[in-house]
């Protein structure tokens, strides 16, 4: 167990539809990184939250969004729903200053 | 830009057989290097890291040398057990604070 909590575990949904992705870094981790897999692009670092404020983008659409809470938890909302946006959503946080990124679970969302 | 290169799998062994699975990394600068492991319905699980040229990093009896000369970090075990059946993944962090760099990942498959 990472520490890491996502939240939901499974998602289904359909075309056009938006989602919420939820997820609670380990205690004392200011970091929070969303990443996507997927069978086709592999892992893709999506976006990154410090302390509640943006830090870095990725290959992230314009669709999606993203933001961090006071209490630290990072939700990732996903709009006007594709069918190629159905992949394993990960949730990633490290200490300030370190490398080490650790992982949830994931949240698994099929588009249909 | 910097980039990983994984072995394509599956990589299907006998039980007891000697792994190796190939990383190289493109980087400018001192990268810091990880080994991620995914267990099937699993998230990522960091095996090992090695932050610096010439360390060598090892976890549950794997181990990956970190060699400038050669920009590679090759992951091997001497002995491997159905256990160790995943998916690993390479990958690079060019400074703390920044976005993992992940390989394609390579499915290992281990039978008795």
């Amino acid at each position: 167990d990472s520490g890491v909590t996502q939240t939901p575990k499974h998602l289904i949904t359909a075309t056009g539809q938006r989602v919420t992705l939820r997820c609670s870094p380990r205690s004392g981790d200011l970091s929070v990184y969303w990443y996507q897999q997927s069978l086709d692009q592999g892992l893709q670092f999506l976006i990154q939250y410090y302390n509640g404020e943006e830090r870095a983008k990725g290959n992230i659409l314009e669709r999606f969004s993203a933001q961090q809470f006071p209490d630290l938890h990072s939700e990732l909302n996903l709009s006007s729903l594709e069918l190629g946006d159905s992949a394993l959503y990960f949730c990633a946080s490290s200490l300030r200053g370190q490398e080490t990124q650790y992982f949830g679970p994931g949240t698994r969302l099929l588009v249909l | 830009g910097n980039s990983v290169t994984q072995m394509e799998g599956p990589v299907t062994l006998s039980e007891e057989a000697f792994l190796t699975i190939n990383c190289t990394y493109t980087a400018t600068g001192y990268p810091s290097l990880f080994w991620y492991v995914q267990y099937p319905g699993e998230g990522l699980q960091l095996l090992l890291k090695a932050t610096k040229a010439d360390d060598k990093g090892s976890n549950k009896g794997f181990e990956a040398t970190y060699r400038k000369e050669t920009t590679s970090f090759h992951l091997e075990k001497g002995s491997v057990q159905v256990s160790d059946s995943a998916v690993y993944f390479c990958a690079l962090s060019r400074q703390a604070g920044t976005a993992l760099i992940f390989g394609k990942g390579t499915t290992l498959s281990v039978s008795s």
